[in-house]
């Protein structure tokens, strides 16, 4: 069973830093490429940042390029989000998402909650 | 980037009824067209993808089909578990987008 447990979130003031992480199991974690989705609270989805499965290949939302930076440890299974200069609009739910074969997201975690306020 | 336009934005729908939602990108996408469902309090599940593929352990009533620029899900026989949030997603170009969602409910 695929599973994807994402941690890190939590209450962070704005302009300071916060990593998440997303444990994956199920399946073969080096194969897929993996990717970061937020969601605002009470509105729709917005996808953050993708990594294929080697790192060779990294995008970003404009929203967040330059301040966050996507990266895998495939060694460990995990896919990483780090978050810099953080801002109040970053408030939201962050998803990990496996990638499918036409670019959707077959897979997600349960989500974790970054809340940037003072 | 592609804009995704979502309509409508809710529904209502009784149970046993045949609902539609519809999808239109701002340029053609090739069918790399994803559906979603999202329940209160839990994460988006896919539904169908490459517009009209479903995804495995999804109940035959849902169906996807569109072209060049226009999509849409169907549901048929409407069952109260269906209620929740559904987007539509562009995989064609990058940055992937969403579509602002439909809420549906039960009638």
């Amino acid at each position: 069973e695929v599973q994807l447990v994402e941690s890190g979130g939590g209450l962070v003031q704005p302009g300071r830093s916060l990593k998440l992480s997303c444990l994956a199991s199920g399946f073969t974690f080096s194969n897929y490429g993996m990717n970061w989705i937020r969601q605002a609270p009470g509105k729709g989805l917005e996808w953050v940042a993708s990594i294929s499965s080697s790192s060779s290949y990294i995008y970003y939302a404009d929203t967040v390029k330059g301040r966050f930076t996507i990266s895998r440890d495939n060694a460990k299974n995990t896919l990483y989000l780090q978050m810099t200069s953080l801002r109040s609009e970053d408030t939201a739910l962050y998803y990990c998402a496996r990638q499918g074969y036409n670019n959707q997201f077959a897979y997600w975690g349960q989500g974790t909650l970054v809340t940037v306020s003072s | 980037d592609i804009q995704m336009t979502q309509s409508p934005h809710s529904l209502s729908a009784s149970l046993g009824e045949t609902v539609s939602i519809e999808c239109l990108a701002s340029e053609g996408i090739s069918n790399y067209l994803a559906w979603y469902q999202q329940k209160p309090g839990k994460s988006p599940q896919l539904l169908i993808y490459y517009a009209s593929s479903l995804q495995d352990g999804v109940p035959s009533r849902f169906s996807g089909s569109g072209s060049g620029t226009q999509y849409s899900l169907k549901i048929s026989n409407m069952q109260p578990e269906d209620e929740g949030v559904y987007y539509c997603q562009q995989g064609y170009k990058y940055p992937p987008t969403f579509g602002g969602g439909t809420k549906l409910e039960l009638k």
